[in-house]
């Protein structure tokens, strides 16, 4: 079965303090890979597509990158408003056009 | 263009009762999907319709829930005798044809009491 494992659970960092959030994933022939935001009492917003592995996308002060077992949103000089939970979520050949989805990551910037 | 649209936003209901809950896609897109996340979960996906068509329905329950997505009008999902259980945030999502990237609404948050 498809599977989205993200870490850390909880990530908390000083204002621009750089870091990195992981998701590592199963799945049978991946389609894409799928990076989200989501606030707190919202729906996810949507941030990345990465379809192959060495692709890499950027928006601002993140960028998503991909291997062929996990993918990493680093963020760079982080600010308060970066503040969110961040989901990873992959689609894969065998699975029809659902997504599978990551706990997420808790990130919370600190002034 | 209006993002995806959800109503009601905050459903409360007793045991036992129906719940419906709404989806407006964005305009153009003719996919939409439907997931549950429970506190401390991820989200799961329940069902992907098309147009008058349900697609895969492998993740929803096997009894007391439906959905549709009639030729006029929003999708609707449809939780017939609700349980405590049923209570969650369920989203729904919409793609626009040949497109992989799903765009998610803010939700319904279904509390059973």
């Amino acid at each position: 079965e498809d599977q989205v494992t993200q870490s850390p659970e909880a990530l908390r960092l000083q204002e621009g303090e750089s870091s990195s959030l992981n998701c590592s994933y199963t799945v049978s022939g991946l389609r894409g890979l799928f990076w989200y935001r989501q606030d707190p009492g919202k729906g996810p917003e949507f941030l990345f597509t990465l379809y192959s592995a060495g692709e890499e996308k950027e928006k601002e002060r993140l960028k998503a990158t991909l291997t062929k077992k996990e993918s990493f949103l680093h963020i760079t000089a982080p600010k308060p408003e970066d503040s969110a939970t961040y989901l990873c979520a992959v689609q894969g050949s065998g699975t029809g056009n659902q997504f599978y989805f990551g706990t997420g990551t808790s990130l919370t910037v600190i002034p | 263009n209006a993002g995806v649209m959800q109503n009601p936003r905050h459903l409360v209901r007793r045991r036992g009762q129906e719940a419906r809950l709404r989806c407006s896609p964005m305009k153009g897109h003719s996919h939409v999907y439907w997931y549950r996340q429970l506190p401390e979960e991820g989200l799961k996906f329940m069902v992907y319709l098309q147009k008058e068509n349900i697609i895969d329905e492998s993740g929803m329950p096997k009894e007391r829930f439906s959905a549709e997505f009639p030729k006029e009008g929003p999708s609707i999902l449809r939780i017939q005798q609700v349980v405590r259980g049923d209570s969650a945030a369920y989203f729904c999502a919409s793609s626009p044809p040949n497109t992989d990237t799903q765009y998610f609404g803010p939700g319904t948050r279904l509390t059973v009491l």
